[in-house]
């Protein structure tokens, strides 16, 4: 049954450098998602993507992320400056407007 | 604000009972509607989707939905110890999920 991958599934980086996490999602989805859960609090949205380009995005995505679909297969959350309060799991999601499948996460621990 | 309200448990069931999992909504708006199942330390996995008034049967799952009340629940029936986890409801409004804070879910043997 096909999934969506993620890596690294752990990533340690100092506060103020720069992280990508990326995904890969389902093959055949057309709408992929980042998601993010500070630990022991709710799964927050963060943004969503069709047709390459942006189609909503929450108040947490600021001009600190970015997202990416560099190529027919991945798509990438970059993180221009961490701070410790981007300390979380991220979680990439693809499906259709209705159904959202989540990757295995990736754990952001900023120090 | 949109919000999702879930009891934050534990609910604590038997082996082989019925687990019931409850949650509320704020936005009449909202269509789609989503059970997630998330183990710890994990991701979250769709367990059930419900788009219309009334149940959805799937296995061991039932889903109910009532959009006037604005009330989602979840039924496990013949629960076991494999599904002790935390239970997500989540609405679909605008292209994005909004999640409750989860039922943490324990079935003792």
């Amino acid at each position: 049954e096909p999934e969506v991958t993620q890596t690294p599934s752990h990533q340690v980086t100092q506060m103020g450098q720069e992280v990508i996490l990326r995904c890969v999602p389902i093959s055949n989805h057309l709408y992929f998602y980042w998601y993010r859960q500070i630990l022991g609090q709710k799964v927050e949205f963060l943004v969503s993507f069709y047709n390459n380009e942006i189609s909503e995005k929450s108040e947490i995505f600021d001009d600190q992320f970015s997202v990416e679909r560099p190529d027919g297969s991945n798509f990438t959350l970059k993180i221009r400056s961490t701070k410790l309060e981007d300390s979380a799991m991220y979680f990439c999601a693809s499906g259709s407007e209705y159904e959202q499948y989540f990757g295995p996460g990736t754990r952001l621990t900023v120090t | 604000q949109k919000e999702v309200e879930q009891n934050s448990g534990p609910l604590s069931v038997p082996e082989g009972a019925i687990a019931s999992l409850n949650c509320t909504y704020s936005d009449r708006g909202s269509q789609s509607f989503f059970w997630y199942r998330q183990y710890s330390g994990k991701s979250p996995e769709l367990i059930m989707s419900i788009y219309s008034n009334g149940d959805k049967e799937d296995g061991r799952f039932t889903a109910q939905l009532n959009k006037a009340s604005q009330y989602v629940s979840l039924l496990i029936r013949d629960s076991q110890p494999s599904d002790s986890a935390t239970y997500l409801c989540a609405f679909n409004a605008g292209n994005m999920l909004t999640f409750g804070g989860g039922t943490r879910l324990m079935v003792k043997p």
